[in-house]
């Protein structure tokens, strides 16, 4: 089975704090993603990777950055935190390619409140 | 601006009635997916239909795609209580990442 971890369920951070999110997984999966879930809003990208050091904006970039150093590993950053990032974040890793569909698989997410 | 949307945003049936959940969406795929959540936590990925493909089952799921009309349903028969969750339809078009839509919060009451 593929397990994608999510290193925190819960954080509560204060406003300006530097926040990092990681997200492992054990599959050997080039492509990893980190999603934002809003309700009324759905799932919106916000940085994917499809290889180590390589790293693409998605459609809300502004506030964050990304690093992979690692195959396994894919963090988000946001380099100070605003009320307005409060929110889920979803990790989420997968191969590239027609045979895979460019199915991907999720985290348990992250629920992030900034005070 | 989402490229799938899911209709209805939220759906209320009885334990052995049907599902039926739809997608549209705005340009051309590669292929439809459909992702379940449960409640606070991540997305699991139910059932993949190709844009050559208009019909798939997985046992108690069937999904059509009609790539004319750009639209997508997903049917959950003999639905049970453990179906409550909420349903993303997620296009893959070419892009790297998966666009996925504002989904459909299912409700099946016992």
């Amino acid at each position: 089975d593929v397990k994608v971890t999510q290193s925190s369920r819960y954080l509560v951070k204060r406003t300006g704090e530097k926040v990092f999110l990681e997200c492992v997984q054990d599959m050997d999966h080039e492509n990893m993603f980190w999603y934002r879930q809003d309700p009324g809003l759905g799932l919106r990208l916000i940085y994917f990777s499809y290889d180590v050091k390589m790293k693409e904006k998605g459609d809300i970039p502004e506030g964050y950055s990304v690093s992979r150093e690692k195959k396994e590993r894919f963090s988000l950053i946001l380099e100070s935190a605003s009320t307005n990032q409060t929110s889920m974040y979803l990790c989420a890793s997968g191969r590239p390619g027609q045979l895979s569909g460019n199915t991907i698989y999720f985290g348990e997410g992250s629920w992030l409140t900034v005070v | 601006s989402q490229q799938g949307e899911e209709d209805p945003q939220a759906l209320s049936i009885q334990e052995g009635e049907n599902a039926t959940m739809n997608c549209s969406y705005k340009t051309s795929i590669n292929n439809l997916q459909w992702y379940r959540q449960n409640s606070g936590r991540g997305l699991v990925h139910l059932i993949l239909i190709r844009s050559n493909e208009r019909e798939k089952h997985s046992g108690r799921l069937r999904v059509t795609l009609d790539t004319s009309k750009k639209s997508s349903s997903l049917l959950i028969t003999a639905s049970r209580a453990a179906d409550t969750a909420s349903y993303f339809c997620a296009t893959d078009t070419g892009r790297r990442a998966l666009t996925f839509g504002s989904g459909t919060r299912l409700q099946v009451q016992p």
